[in-house]
């Protein structure tokens, strides 16, 4: 069975600081592994995803992510926090197609509050 | 339209009273996933449907939730006898794979939710 962890409920950064949301996984077979960003009172919006390929995955609003296979861990990062990326973060896991579901499973969510 | 519609946003009822809860997805997107997301409890999957198939019900929690597909576009999911625990926000998402699961990039399209309160 798929699963996905987020081991931070919160986390906190200066603006203008780098910021990582960290995420680990647990899956049969190699991973997609998503990132997915909600604003209040709005669903949640795709960031980025890591199918094969380069182990650092570029996405919307200047965040990126790191795929370590051997960590089985996919953090989502940006090199300066803006206020305005506060928000709350979900990592997601699916099978690969043709190895299980076509479900994701998604973690619990981090809220990212980033101070002025 | 262009994205993700459900409705209504916004639903109080009183505990017993039956709910639907309607998706309108992106058009062409053959798949359609229902999640419930409750405070401080992530998303939780609730059921799937992938065009003709049958859907993949196995996260619905009792029997009083079900849903239907309708000529592979709109869905409804409707929650009887409404329970105080069954307060949360109903999402809809939406993605393109075809039958074989080619065309599948494997992100899913949300709406913005349907906010359910059981008083």
């Amino acid at each position: 069975a798929q699963s996905v962890a987020q081991p931070e409920d919160q986390v906190n950064v200066a603006e203008g600081n780098p910021l990582t949301v960290k995420c680990t996984y647990s899956v049969s077979g190699n991973p997609y592994l998503f990132w997915y960003v909600q604003y209040p009172n709005r669903g949640l919006q795709f960031l980025l995803k890591y199918i094969t390929g380069d182990n650092l995955v570029k996405g919307s609003y200047g965040f990126e992510a790191e795929f370590n296979k051997s960590q089985t861990s996919f953090h989502l990062k940006k090199p300066s926090a803006l206020v305005s990326d506060s928000a709350l973060y979900f990592c997601a896991v699916r099978d690969p197609p043709g190895r299980g579901s076509y479900i994701p499973t998604f973690g619990r969510g981090t809220s990212l509050i980033v101070h002025p | 339209g262009a994205g993700v519609s459900q409705s209504p946003s916004n639903k109080v009822t009183e505990k017993g009273k039956d709910v639907e809860l309607r998706c309108d997805p992106i058009s062409g997107h053959t798949a359609l996933y229902w999640y419930r997301q409750s405070l401080g409890q992530g998303l939780e999957f609730l059921i799937y449907f992938q065009g003709n198939s049958a859907p993949d019900k196995s996260g619905l929690p009792s029997d009083r939730f079900s849903a239907e597909r309708t000529g592979g576009s709109v869905s409804t999911l409707t929650i009887q006898r409404t329970q105080q625990e069954d307060s949360a926000v109903y999402l809809c998402a939406s993605s393109f794979r075809l039958a074989g699961g080619g065309g599948d990039t494997g992100e899913l399209f949300f709406g913005e939710g349907s906010r359910l309160t059981v008083l």
